[in-house]
């Protein structure tokens, strides 16, 4: 069974740019959640999708979306990127949601923001 | 804003050290408590999901105990070896419409041939 895929692995933008990322959940996946990880931070969660419905937003500025596809195929999208945007993304897909299921992650992307 | 919270920060161990590590949590609306290993440029892997207080889960030589009452969780890792080396976290899972999980900043393990 492959597991959670997510793309670009590796992106350099600069100030203003905006990015998307994409996240492809294991077969079967309906939830699918991102997270942030920059330096001295633990994983901030940003929002998580079930069945095509964002259900839960982290406390992040507006310039944070995403959205949820049909085949449960995820991305997300920074508009106006700034420097401290710079981070390791990565979504982690589930079954469902809730319940003590566990999410399995993707291995990330690292976006630096020049 | 739940607070979830990992001790000790870092850890250095001999090889066939036996070592823990504390999650504490707020004890309130408790749904489940999940602990992963994340090794450096991998992906994190999924270690327990607890959900019952008193709950008591083993995966080899790793093994992990929860407490909602009291709002901790302890991870056991028995005779470390040099593979152990790694960061585990933590997380607190929110239930219903506010699914969610709220991760601890992690014990980063470095165990010694």
């Amino acid at each position: 069974k492959a597991g959670v895929t997510q793309t670009p692995r590796y992106l350099i933008k600069t100030r203003g740019q905006q990015v998307t990322l994409s996240c492809s959940p294991i077969s079967g996946h309906r939830s699918v959640s991102w997270y942030q990880q920059t330096p001295g931070q633990g994983l901030q969660f940003l929002f998580e999708y079930f069945s095509e419905t964002q259900r839960n937003k982290g406390n992040f500025p507006g310039r944070f979306s995403g959205r949820q596809f049909s085949n449960s195929r995820s991305e997300m999208n920074v508009s106006t990127l700034e420097l401290g945007d710079s981070a390791l993304y990565l979504c982690a897909s589930s079954l469902f949601a809730g319940g003590g299921v566990e999410q399995f992650f993707g291995p990330g992307t690292r976006l630096t923001v020049l | 804003i739940l607070n979830v919270e990992q001790s000790p920060q870092s850890l250095h161990v001999q090889e066939g050290d036996s070592t823990n590590f504390t999650c504490s949590f707020p004890s309130s609306n408790f749904y489940a408590l999940h602990w992963y290993r994340w090794e450096t440029a991998k992906s994190p892997e999924a270690l327990f999901v607890m959900t019952l207080n008193g709950d008591e889960k083993k995966k080899g030589r790793i093994s992990a105990t929860l407490n909602t009452k009291e709002g901790y969780s302890y991870l056991y890792i028995k005779g470390s070896q040099p593979e152990d080396s790694a960061t585990y976290l933590c997380a607190l899972e929110s239930g219903g419409s506010n699914y969610k999980l709220t991760f601890g900043k992690g014990t980063l393990l470095t165990v010694n041939p």
